[in-house]
C-alpha cells in the first residue's frame, strides 16, 4: 500500500479557473508534510512546510492546509506560469524519518 | 537561481566508463543527500550524509560510492553503470545534520545521467 497518494494524477484548468490539489497519507507519527513545486528539467523547488493538522500556510495564490490524514494545496486564480508537478513529501516515523515522496499532480494552466 | 549546485548538468556514458557527479552548496548545510528520479516518478532517496559522515544508504547497488570531502561538498561517483541507471539525480541539503529533524530539503537542479 502506497504511503503518500497525490490526486489527480493531472489535472487541466483554465487560466482563473481556482481548484485544490490532494495530498493523503498512511504514515502515522508525521514529523512534517512539505509541498514541492517541479519544472521539467529541473529539481523540486520548496513551496511550504506543515507540521500539524489545522495548519495554513499561504504564498501567493498557494494556500497548503493539513488535516490528520491529509494535505490540501488550493490555488486561486491561477496562472500558465503556474503550470508545473506539484509533489508532497511526508517525513514520519513510519519512514525513518526521511522524506517519502507522493507521485505528484501535473498542473496545467491554459491562458 | 537554486541554492545547491550540480554539476554537469547532463552526462552521457558507456557502461565501462567512470565518471562522476558533484554537488555543492555553501548554505552551511549540514546534511546533504542524493536522490535518483525517473521520469514521471517522485525522487527515491540513495544515500544520506549526516556532519560528513554516511549515515543511509538505501541498498544502493556498489557501482554508485558517495563520497563527502567537506561539509559543503558532495559527490557521487559511478562506475560500470546499466542502461537503468538512466535518470535525473537530484542532490539535496537541509540544515540540520540531527536524524529526527523536520526542516525543508533545498535540491538542485540535477544530472540528467545517459547509459548508452
Amino acid at each position: 500500500e502506497d504511503q503518500v497518494t497525490q490526486s489527480p494524477e493531472a489535472l487541466r484548468l483554465q487560466e482563473g479557473e481556482s481548484s485544490s490539489l490532494n495530498c493523503s497519507y498512511t504514515v502515522s507519527g508525521l514529523r512534517g508534510l512539505f509541498w514541492y513545486r517541479q519544472d521539467p528539467g529541473k529539481g523540486p523547488e520548496f513551496l511550504f512546510t506543515l507540521y500539524s493538522a489545522g495548519e495554513e500556510k499561504e504564498k501567493e495564490r498557494l494556500k497548503a492546509t493539513l488535516t490528520k490524514k491529509e494535505s490540501f494545496l488550493h490555488i486561486t486564480a491561477p496562472k500558465p506560469e503556474d503550470s508545473a508537478t506539484y509533489l508532497c513529501a511526508v517525513q514520519a516515523s513510519d519512514t525513518g524519518n526521511q522524506f517519502y515522496f507522493g507521485t505528484g499532480t501535473s498542473l496545467t494552466v491554459i491562458p | 537561481d537554486t541554492e545547491v549546485t550540480q554539476t554537469p548538468k547532463h552526462l552521457v556514458m558507456g557502461m565501462t566508463n567512470k565518471k562522476s557527479l558533484k554537488c555543492e552548496q555553501h548554505m552551511g548545510h549540514r546534511a546533504m543527500y542524493w536522490y535518483k528520479q525517473k521520469a514521471k516518478k517522485p525522487p527515491e532517496l540513495m544515500f544520506v550524509y549526516s556532519y560528513e559522515k554516511l549515515s543511509i544508504n538505501e541498498s544502493v547497488p556498489s557501482r554508485f560510492s558517495p563520497e563527502c570531502p567537506n561539509s559543503s561538498l558532495l559527490n557521487l561517483h559511478l562506475h560500470a553503470l546499466q542502461p537503468e541507471d538512466s535518470a535525473l539525480y537530484l542532490c539535496a541539503s537541509s540544515p540540520s545534520g540531527s536524524h529526527y529533524s523536520n526542516q525543508p530539503q533545498h535540491f538542485g537542479d540535477g544530472t540528467r545521467l545517459s547509459i548508452l
